[in-house]
């Protein structure tokens, strides 16, 4: 069975631009969350997906969106891109609300 | 809000020797779910193992088993047999039901020596 694929898995912007990163879940989960990995700051919850509507977001600005497809694919979109959206972004997905989440490889982006 | 704490930044163990990784957890759910995340190089967040509050019993996956004290709020990792392919960032992180996100402890690097 497949696991979480996420695309691209490095990408390199400058300030101002915009970003979407993708994300597949594993087949049968329809829960998707995204996560961010910054230099010092940790994991940090971003946004959760199930059934194509956003349950709950964390504590991030609005430039931070995404959405969830009829197959339950994910992009998240990142707008107005400043030097601190630098990170590792992490995709995972669960069956359900009590499922362990299971983590993509991660996509690295880097704001120069 | 819930909170998870890791104490220890890095630790060192040698090969074959056997490691305990600590955390403790604040939350005011009755129910809620404990897990230990490892963290390779390679970036990829690879599930270790799995408790649920509910149970008394300590999960065990092999070399990996917890220390669950529900009422300490404390969740710590045993590894047995230490190998060299078990040097990674380990992450403690607590799901509740309430908004489905996981809250991560700052991570224990752990290096396994030959």
């Amino acid at each position: 069975e497949a696991g979480v694929t996420q695309s691209p898995t490095h990408l390199i912007k400058t300030r101002g631009q915009q970003v979407t990163l993708r994300c597949s879940p594993i087949s049968g989960h329809t829960s998707v969350y995204w996560y961010q990995q910054a230099l010092g700051l940790g994991l940090q919850f971003l946004l959760w997906y199930d059934e194509g509507e956003e349950r709950n977001r964390g504590n991030f600005p609005p430039r931070f969106s995404g959405r969830q497809f009829p197959n339950y694919s994910s992009e998240l979109n990142v707008n107005a891109l400043e030097l601190e959206d630098s990170a590792l972004y992490l995709c995972a997905s669960s069956r359900d609300n009590t499922d362990t989440q299971y983590f993509g490889p991660g996509t690295r982006l880097t704001v120069l | 809000a819930q909170t998870v704490t890791q104490s220890q930044p890095e630790m060192s163990v040698q090969e074959a020797e056997t490691v305990t990784l600590s955390c403790t957890y604040d939350t005011s759910e009755s129910n809620y779910y404990l897990f230990w995340y490892k963290q390779p190089p390679s970036r990829q967040m690879i599930l270790v193992i799995r408790q649920e509050a509910y149970k008394q019993q300590n999960a065990t996956e092999n070399r990996f088993s917890v220390n669950f004290q529900k009422a300490a709020k404390s969740f710590s990792l045993k590894i047995s047999d230490s190998q060299l392919g078990d040097t990674a960032m380990y992450f403690c992180a607590l799901l509740n039901n309430a908004g489905n996100m996981l809250t991560f402890g700052g991570g224990t690097r752990l290096m396994v020596k030959p």
